[in-house]
């Protein structure tokens, strides 16, 4: 158990649908990171919060979004979801704001028929 | 733009021999280097990392290697065993912060 909880662990849903991916960091760190894992791809960077604020974007669709909660666990929202959209996705924590290494949950699969 | 590249997507080597992930980069302003192993069904685990200003980390079986005038990193493991079976990616990260950015991946496969 790396102290990182990403619920669900599989999800399956129809096109056009939203979902909801939820993640609790590790206890004490702030940075939370999601990650896309899809077929053959490395881990494409989605967002990062800190201590409930944004830091940082990256390849994340406008229909996808995410927040920070005061309790610190995150949400990544999905919507309008499509076939491409299947994919693992991946929650990591860290202590600071960046460097040094992350733990990652388990993560959430994703599969949209 | 794929800052980080891993060539190759897979290796397979027999146990007990020397396997060699290897890793490049584009990004100079990148200044720490980290690799993580992923078993099926479960996320990545950090297993070692190098900064900028070394050229060599070592820890056990693994040992890292940074060549910063090519942008090329690598990572070594001896003696190689089957439970090293696993996807390894390779990161890396700027000064500034914020976030890792993986490489693609590279299955390694140890045959006993």
């Amino acid at each position: 158990d790396s102290g990182v909880t990403q619920t669900p662990k599989h999800l399956i849903t129809a096109t056009g649908q939203r979902v909801t991916l939820r993640c609790s960091p590790r206890s004490g760190d702030l940075s939370v990171y999601w990650y896309q894992q899809s077929l053959d791809q490395g881990l494409q960077f989605l967002i990062q919060y800190y201590n409930g604020e944004e830091r940082a974007k990256g390849n994340i669709l406008e229909r996808f979004s995410a927040q920070q909660f005061p309790d610190l666990h995150s949400e990544l929202n999905l919507s309008s979801l499509e076939l491409g959209d299947s994919a693992l996705y991946f929650c990591a924590s860290s202590s600071t704001t960046g460097g040094g290494g992350y733990t990652f949950g388990s993560g959430t699969r994703l599969t949209v028929v | 733009d794929q800052q980080v590249k891993q060539n190759s997507p897979s290796l397979s080597v027999q146990e007990g021999r020397i396997s060699i992930l290897n890793c490049d980069y584009t990004n100079s302003m990148f200044d720490y280097f980290l690799w993580y192993k992923k078993y099926p069904a479960e996320g990545p685990t950090f297993l070692i990392s190098i900064s900028s200003i070394k050229d060599k980390n070592e820890d056990g079986r693994f040992t890292v290697f940074l060549n910063k005038s090519a942008k090329h990193l690598s990572l070594h493991i001896v003696p190689s065993q089957p439970g090293d079976s696993a996807v390894y990616f390779c990161a890396a990260i700027g000064a500034s912060g914020s976030r890792l950015t993986f490489g693609e991946g590279t299955q390694l496969t140890v045959n006993p």
